[in-house]
């Protein structure tokens, strides 16, 4: 089976750094992606890593180690905006490659 | 601009009365998903259509089916929803196999009376 654990909370204040982590247990691991969902809306694609290593996005950063089963999503100078819920998810191969998302990390950014 | 779109955003249905919620592409991908998201939980698949080829999740319940009579357009129908089905529905769409990016449409909230 599959399973992502992420913290469920997180709060920030503007302008601040936050890291959102994410563990996961899969079988044949082709990647992690990190989607953004805001209250009320739809997810929408952030990043995705396939190998080791930092994957630099504007303010967004990811990284993954594949050795640790571990990756987290790094969110640089802090805007209101980014208060949403962050899921990190996993393609695996069993008989197709299809997402599975962890339990999501709500992230909340204060004045 | 190409999207994934979503009818009706939001539906009200009563116990038991089959509804269908319906989903539109114009990006021409391959497959197209259907999720059901509950409150402050992850977006669960039920269901994707790899072109033509079908495929359940194995947990997805019988009062869930689904139509793709096409590329551009994919239905989920819920036969006889009950007060447990009332969820966010989610559309998305992706190229391919490979894990790639997926598309989300903006969603459809079903309220179960």
């Amino acid at each position: 089976g599959q399973s992502l654990e992420q913290p469920s909370e997180v709060t920030a204040v503007e302008g601040a750094i936050v890291q959102i982590n994410c563990t996961y247990q899969t079988s044949g691991f082709y990647g992690l992606s990190w989607y953004q969902q805001h209250d009320g809306g739809a997810p929408t694609f952030l990043s995705y890593n396939a190998l080791d290593g930092l994957e630099e996005t504007g303010r967004f950063s990811s990284f993954l180690s594949r050795s640790d089963s571990y990756g987290y999503l790094l969110l640089q100078e802090l805007q209101m905006k980014d208060s949403a819920s962050y899921f990190c998810a996993v393609g695996s191969s069993t008989g197709f490659q299809k997402l599975v998302f962890g339990t999501g990390t709500r992230l909340l950014v204060s004045p | 601009d190409a999207m994934v779109i979503q009818n009706p955003r939001y539906q009200v249905t009563q116990f038991g009365k089959p509804v269908t919620l319906s989903c539109s592409q114009t990006l021409n991908h391959n497959v197209m998903y259907w999720y059901q998201q509950k409150s402050s939980q992850a977006p669960k698949l039920l269901f994707h259509y790899y072109d033509k080829d079908f495929n359940n999740e194995a947990d997805t319940p019988d009062n869930f089916q689904s139509r793709r009579p096409n590329t551009s357009f994919c239905f989920l129908d819920i036969r006889s929803p009950g007060l447990g089905d009332a969820a966010m529905y989610l559309c998305a769409t992706s190229r391919g196999r490979a894990q790639e990016t997926q598309y989300f449409g903006p969603g459809t909230r079903l309220l179960v009376l």
